[in-house]
């Protein structure tokens, strides 16, 4: 099985200061995690991926996130906020024998001027 | 432009119509999905496709079907038999033939039952 959890339904931030979106996931083998964005009333955006590798993942718009394998998490960050930053984040997950994702309830990012 | 187009934007339907939902995409994806996305519930899988006419359900397919008679339309039909229907609904694609490519989003088709 695989699922995801986004522990925060909100997350309020400052415009300036760092932000950090909370994941975890479970899954029975090796995951491929994804973040993406979503505005109101739009579809879902891609910003990041982490498949192998550095830990570290660089993404779109200055968003980044950690892989941490031994705390199953993959917090998506970046280190100032802006206002235009104000979205529903999603998490998600996919592991080998699943050919789909499975997403995270979301997180709604405010950050105030 | 490459992309996902979902077509109506909003679209209203009354108590026991069928509607259909559409899905067009120009970037030569395999992989086709539909999702549905109600407040504070994420998205929830309706029915996926991998391969031109082929497709499973996902995890709330009842109420709904599809079609994948060419590679580029993945229509979603909302029947009557979905007893709450109202909802965002999210049309993707995926290329490639790993796990680890991401999914493209069409815009949604909002879908109000009057």
């Amino acid at each position: 099985a695989q699922s995801v959890a986004q522990p925060e339904d909100q997350v309020n931030v400052a415009e300036g200061n760092p932000l950090t979106v909370k994941c975890t996931y479970s899954v029975s083998g090796n995951p491929y995690l994804f973040w993406y964005v979503q505005y109101p009333n739009r579809g879902l955006q891609f910003l990041l991926k982490y498949i192998t590798g550095d830990n570290l993942v660089k993404g779109s718009y200055g968003f980044e996130a950690e892989f941490n394998k031994s705390q199953t998490s993959f917090h998506l960050k970046k280190p100032s906020a802006l206002v235009s930053d104000s979205a529903l984040y999603f998490c998600a997950v996919r592991t080998g024998g699943y050919s789909t994702l499975t997403f995270g309830k979301g997180t709604m990012l405010l950050v105030s001027p | 432009d490459g992309g996902i187009t979902q077509s109506p934007k909003y679209l209203f339907r009354k108590e026991g119509q069928n509607v259909t939902l559409s899905c067009e995409q120009n970037l030569n994806h395999d992989a086709m999905y539909w999702y549905r996305q109600d407040p504070g519930q994420g998205l929830r899988l309706i029915y996926y496709s991998q391969i031109v006419n082929d497709f499973q359900k996902g995890d709330i397919a009842e109420g709904y079907s599809v079609s994948r008679e060419k590679k580029e339309s993945f229509p979603l039909t909302v029947t009557s038999a979905q007893k709450n229907p109202t909802a965002f609904y999210l049309c993707a694609s995926r290329g490639g033939d790993t796990l680890n490519t991401e999914a493209f989003f069409g815009q949604g088709t909002r879908l109000t039952v009057v």
